[in-house]
């Protein structure tokens, strides 16, 4: 599986969109870019996935430049509840073969 | 809540015993993994099950085992246990099918103290 980097730790202030960014210029062409989040000592939450397309779901939106060796995830509007440890993971399809492969991550903090 | 449950949510035990950890996969997932996370290492794969076979490995001691049962719960058993293996046992699940897509869900996690 391809390799990512990430910010070790971020800032955002409530209510505003916080924009975690995330480089896997690694990536291979059957590998999706995920994105987990893990609250204090919680299990890790599925936050969004993508290929090639952005995505957006009900909690995020996903932004995959086209050449794919980069990404954004986006929380429109940040609250406390948001500050954990965001995780991109990039990987590679096929078969049953399904692990994820973590990484440090980047810790969010959304301050009042 | 993301349908994966795992038992206990706490234990402790001596150094030199045994436990198992229980996990319940969602409903409809063939998958099941397992993860450790302590301290100081972050999140560890352990190993993965298909519909009761193993289909990958990752840093799991020998100390540890695994298995899948043929109603697709598994069990993680450590033994010998050590200070060092006190930490967070995540199982997780995911659904069957070709596509590369299919996304895992965790459970809630074990707690584990050796004392």
């Amino acid at each position: 599986d391809a390799k990512t980097t990430q910010p070790p730790s971020m800032d955002c202030a409530e209510g505003r969109a916080a924009n975690l960014p995330c480089n896997h210029s690694t990536i291979s062409g059957n590998e999706y870019v995920y994105w987990y989040r893990q609250i204090h000592s919680q299990g890790p939450q599925y936050i969004i996935h993508g290929l090639k397309n952005n995505e957006t779901n009900e909690m995020a939106s996903l932004i995959i430049t086209e050449d794919r060796k980069s990404s954004t995830l986006i929380l429109p509007h940040a609250t406390l509840r948001d500050t954990a440890v965001y995780y991109c993971i990039v990987r590679a399809g096929g078969g049953s073969n399904y692990k994820l492969t973590f990484g440090k991550g980047t810790l969010l903090t959304v301050n009042p | 809540d993301s349908g994966v449950t795992q038992t206990p949510k706490h234990l402790i035990t001596a150094t030199g015993q045994r436990v198992t950890l229980r996990c319940s996969p969602r409903s409809g997932d063939l998958s099941v993994y397992w993860y450790q996370q302590s301290l100081d290492q972050g999140l560890q794969f352990l190993i993965q099950y298909y519909n009761g076979e193993e289909r990958a490995k990752g840093n799991i001691l020998e100390r540890f085992s695994a298995q899948q049962f043929p109603d697709l719960h598994s069990e993680l058993n450590l033994s010998s246990l050590e200070l060092g293996d006190s930490a967070l046992y995540f199982c997780a699940s995911s659904p069957p099918g070709p596509s590369s897509g299919n996304t895992i869900y965790f459970g809630e996690g074990s707690w584990l103290t050796v004392v």
